[in-house]
C-alpha cells in the first residue's frame, strides 16, 4: 500500500497568520491516465471530512481561496494565507491513484 | 442540497453480521463511483470498499476482503455494506462517500463487543 506521510503532526497556529502543511507519498502519484490524485481533506471536530482540494491543486466548490495546494510525483503541501478560527480540525491528505486509496496520519491545527 | 444518509451502523458480537445502508439525493448517484471508507482512534482513515457507477466493479481492503461486499441500487440511489464475519478490529465510524471524497455521509457507528 502507498504510504501517506504528513508532517507537522500538530500544528499550532496564531489567527491571521499562514500555514504549511507537507504530505510525502511512499510512490508517485501520477495516474497512468496523466493525473495525479492527490486530494485534501478537513475534518471538523465532530464532522464528517471535508475535501477541500483535489488533483493537487484543485479547490473544491465553496473552498476559500486561502487554501490552495501544490505539488507533484510524491512531494505535496497544503497552505493556508492567513488561518481563520473555522480552520481548527484535523487535516488529511488522501491518494486517489493508488487501490487501496490511503490517508496521511493527519495534522491536527489549533490556534495558539 | 447533496446528501448521504447512512443507516444500519449498531452493537454486535464477534462473529456476527451487520448491512448499512447510504441514501443518496441532490446529485446524479448514477453516474458516481461510491466508496465506504472508515475511521478508528487508533488506526485512522481507512478506504474500505469502493464500486463503480454502474455496480459491475467492486474493490476492498485486504483487510476486509472475503467478509465485506459492497453493493449499490441506483433505481433507489442507495449503497449497501455487508459485513459478516465482525472482529473487534471492525469497530469504527462508518461512512460512504461519493467519488473521490467528493461527498460525505455523517457517519455511522459499528461496534463489535460481546
Amino acid at each position: 500500500d502507498v504510504v501517506m506521510t504528513q508532517s507537522p503532526l500538530s500544528l499550532p497556529v496564531t489567527l491571521g497568520q499562514p500555514a504549511s502543511i507537507s504530505c510525502r507519498s511512499s510512490q508517485s502519484l501520477v495516474h497512468s491516465d496523466g493525473n495525479t490524485y492527490l486530494s485534501w481533506f478537513l475534518q471538523r471536530p465532530g464532522q464528517s471530512p471535508r475535501r477541500l482540494i483535489h488533483k493537487v491543486s484543485n479547490r473544491g466548490s465553496g473552498v476559500p481561496d486561502r487554501f490552495s495546494g501544490s505539488g507533484s510525483g510524491t512531494n505535496f503541501t497544503l497552505k493556508i494565507s492567513r488561518v481563520e478560527a473555522e480552520d481548527v480540525g484535523v487535516f488529511y491528505c488522501m491518494q486517489g491513484t493508488h487501490w487501496p486509496y490511503t490517508f496521511g496520519q493527519g495534522t491536527k491545527l489549533e490556534i495558539k | 442540497e447533496v446528501q448521504l444518509v447512512e443507516s444500519g451502523g449498531g452493537l454486535v458480537q464477534p462473529g456476527g453480521s451487520l448491512r448499512l445502508s447510504c441514501a443518496a439525493s441532490g446529485f446524479t448517484f448514477s453516474t458516481y463511483w461510491m466508496h465506504w471508507v472508515r475511521q478508528t482512534p487508533g488506526k485512522g482513515l481507512l478506504w474500505v470498499s469502493r464500486i463503480s457507477s454502474d455496480g459491475r466493479l467492486t474493490t476492498s481492503a485486504d483487510s476486509v476482503k472475503g467478509r465485506f461486499t459492497i453493493s449499490r441500487d441506483n433505481a433507489k440511489n442507495t449503497l449497501y455494506l455487508q459485513m459478516n464475519s465482525l472482529g473487534a478490529d471492525d469497530t469504527a465510524v462508518y461512512y460512504c462517500a461519493g467519488g473521490l471524497g467528493d461527498y460525505w455521509g455523517q457517519g455511522t457507528l459499528v461496534t463489535v463487543s460481546s
